[in-house]
């Protein structure tokens, strides 16, 4: 089946740097990547809409110069995390639309990024 | 907008037996899709079962099957014979039915812990 990766999985930064997590679609095009931010035993909230060429669509609430989210190619999407504070620290997890593979309904994750900022 | 609702924060059940797991959701869409997605340990986010709005038949995969209401806007997960890997948290998660660059944005409910005891 289709394979979202995602990498790093686990990061550790310094409070003040930047930090960046891949988001790949291996075997499919994706024209729209979802991002998404998990904090310990809650729900996953939409951070952002990653669209392939375009600016991404960023939900209420989220930074956008903080978060920034670079969709360069049919296969890759990028989530900046710019001046990484304490508070910045989660789990961080992409999702794709599997749109040329006749699957139109199936939205694939990725396995995941933490975050620690220290 | 659409919101999801999960009431039940935790659940436990005893190996082998059934166990309920309740969602509703809010949303003036007529054409949709409902989720529910298995998060263990590993954050790894696992489909477990699909149902399309226009569809009157309850979804069922193996031992999971779902009672959907759309006049009463719920949709709660049933799993029978449950097995100790059954264990992790569960969300229920809502998509538009439209096309868009929004189309595979999922809005999740505040998600179930479920832990089944030998």
């Amino acid at each position: 089946g289709a394979v979202v990766s995602q990498h790093p999985s686990r990061v550790i930064c310094k409070s003040g740097t930047s930090v960046k997590i891949e988001c790949r679609s291996l075997d499919f095009q994706a024209t729209t990547m979802f991002w998404y931010r998990q904090f310990p035993k809650q729900s996953l909230m939409l951070m952002a809409t990653s669209n392939e060429g375009s600016k991404a669509t960023y939900e209420q609430g989220v930074e956008k110069d903080k978060f920034l989210i670079n969709h360069a190619s049919l296969t890759l999407s990028t989530l900046t995390v710019t001046s990484a504070h304490p508070e910045d620290s989660s789990f961080y997890i992409c999702s794709a639309r599997a749109w040329d593979r006749g699957q139109e309904n199936t939205i694939y994750f990725g396995e995941g990024s933490w975050l620690t900022v220290v | 907008a659409q919101t999801v609702t999960q009431s039940q924060p935790e659940m436990s059940v005893q190996e082998a037996e059934t166990v309920t797991l309740s969602c509703t959701y809010d949303t003036s869409e007529n054409n949709y899709y409902l989720f529910w997605y298995k998060q263990p340990p590993s954050r790894q986010m696992i489909l477990v079962i699909r149902q399309e709005a226009y569809k009157q038949q309850n979804a069922t995969e193996n031992r999971f099957s779902v009672n959907f209401q759309k006049a009463a806007k719920s949709f709660s997960l049933k799993i029978s014979d449950s097995q100790l890997g059954d264990t992790a948290m569960y969300f229920c998660a809502f998509m538009r039915y439209a096309g868009g660059t929004s189309y595979g944005k999922l809005t999740f409910g505040q998600g179930t812990i479920l832990t089944v005891h030998p």
